[in-house]
């Protein structure tokens, strides 16, 4: 079975410094995809950044980047130069190949920027 | 604009009775997904169609029930054996094809037992 943990519930950072969440797995699947995804107050789930297991190189997006460490099996996002507008629910999800249309999803961390 | 549209965004349901979540997309996605979220927790998942007429449980389907006549409509009746119905609910969609395609998430409906 697949898990997600996320270590973190709450965390709470300047605005403009860098902050990093963390996200470890467990899977069985030599291949699998982790996301990660942001959730505002109002609800929604917006799409942040995808790694997949084959990847060679961390994903960047923007302010958004994955350290990827495969052999610790750690997926952390790295948002950098924090924003008030960051402050949301963040969750890391997994994907793998034998319930390829599921995800399971972490406990989540609520992250807030301080001005 | 592509996207998910759920509806309502509020619902309240009064005991023993069945109450629809609707989820319309126009995305052109196979696949669609249903998800509780409890407050302070992450999602899980309910149930899932990757076809028209097909569907498969998920991690909590017990007290759900759902049907897949349309491409465009997944649709998530929470009936009365459903004990503790209230949660934010979401739908997702995703397309078929390439592996690192994300699933594309409503706006959710939060329901709420009178």
């Amino acid at each position: 079975a697949q898990k997600i943990t996320q270590t973190q519930p709450g965390m709470f950072v300047q605005e403009k410094e860098a902050v990093t969440l963390d996200c470890t797995y467990d899977t069985s699947d030599q291949s699998y995809g982790l996301f990660w995804y942001k959730q505002p107050s109002s609800g929604e789930m917006i799409f942040l950044i995808y790694q997949g297991s084959y990847d060679e190189q961390n994903a960047t997006e923007g302010r958004y980047s994955l350290n990827f460490q495969k052999a610790r099996k750690s997926a952390n996002l790295v948002i950098s130069a924090s924003q008030l507008g960051d402050s949301a629910m963040y969750f890391c999800a997994m994907r793998g190949v034998q319930g390829a249309q599921k995800l399971v999803f972490g406990q989540g961390t609520r992250l807030t920027i301080n001005p | 604009d592509g996207g998910i549209t759920q509806s309502p965004k509020y619902l309240f349901r009064k005991e023993g009775q069945n109450v629809t979540l609707s989820c319309e997309q126009n995305l052109n996605h196979d696949a669609m997904y249903w998800y509780r979220q409890d407050p302070g927790q992450g999602l899980r998942l309910i149930y899932y169609s990757q076809i028209v007429n097909d569907f498969q449980k998920g991690d909590i389907a017990e007290g759900y029930s759902v049907s897949r006549e349309k491409k465009e409509s997944f649709p998530l009746t929470v009936t009365s054996a459903q004990k503790n119905p209230t949660a934010f609910y979401l739908c997702a969609s995703r397309g078929q094809g390439v592996y690192n395609q994300p699933q594309h998430f409503g706006d959710g409906t939060r329901l709420s037992i009178l």
